[in-house]
């Protein structure tokens, strides 16, 4: 098993480009989340989503889009990037179990000028 | 919507010293988990606690839920070098296992 992945995994935009970043897991999870990390302030839920066809807001959404056709797949869309956006993403799936452990991928490190 | 304050946000321990950091909520929590996250790596699961003052060890690590479940402490007993990183606590607050982390503690072990 790959667990999740995340591609790119660096990326440098200038402000007003649109890009759109990629997670898939290959654990059958329902639960997939989109995170970012800024220093000093931990990580901030963007979207999440419950199952195929279903996704929500967290607590950052503003300027991200994202779907959720697959299981497998949770990709996230910055719309137009800006420099606030400047930040280090990181995607989550879990399982349904008792145990709420959330798989994290390697991370995109993202910089927008 | 709920939050999670975690202390201190750095430590700087000697090799060989004990290291705490501490989570604590105004609310009480249905659960309480705790990540690990190495210098440019992505945050690890380290344990899940449910239920009131309940109490876990991994090796060095002892992990505790408050008897009111609105606080948990991380303790690393005699740190090595193997601990560097930043110790997240998070609880899961709505459906669907929607997370929310605390800012995290950064240790750092000199030796």
């Amino acid at each position: 098993n790959a667990g999740v992945t995340q591609t790119p995994k660096f990326q440098v935009l200038k402000t007003g480009q649109s890009m759109t970043l990629q997670c898939a897991q290959d654990m059958n999870h329902e639960y997939m989340s989109w995170y970012r990390q800024d220093p000093g302030m931990g990580l901030r839920l963007i979207h999440y989503s419950v199952g195929a066809g279903i996704t929500d807001q967290g607590e950052v959404p503003n300027g991200y889009n994202v779907s959720r056709s697959t299981t497998e797949d949770f990709p996230l869309r910055l719309l137009s990037a800006a420099p606030s956006q400047t930040s280090v993403y990181f995607c989550a799936s879990s399982g349904t179990g008792a145990i709420n452990e959330q798989f994290f991928g390697p991370g995109t490190r993202l910089t927008v000028l | 919507g709920q939050q999670v304050m975690q202390i201190p946000q750095y430590q700087h321990v000697q090799e060989g010293e004990d290291f705490t950091t501490y989570c604590n909520s105004s609310t009480t929590l249905s659960n309480i988990q705790w990540y690990k996250q190495r210098p440019g790596g992505h945050p690890v699961f380290l344990i899940q606690l449910v239920k009131s003052g309940e109490v876990k060890k991994q090796k060095r690590l002892t992990f505790q839920f408050g008897e009111a479940k609105k606080n948990s402490s991380l303790h690393i007993t005699a740190t090595q070098t193997t601990d560097v990183g930043t110790y997240f606590c998070a609880t899961v607050t709505g459906g669907g296992n929607k997370l929310t982390f605390g800012t995290g503690t950064q240790l750092k072990v000199e030796l």
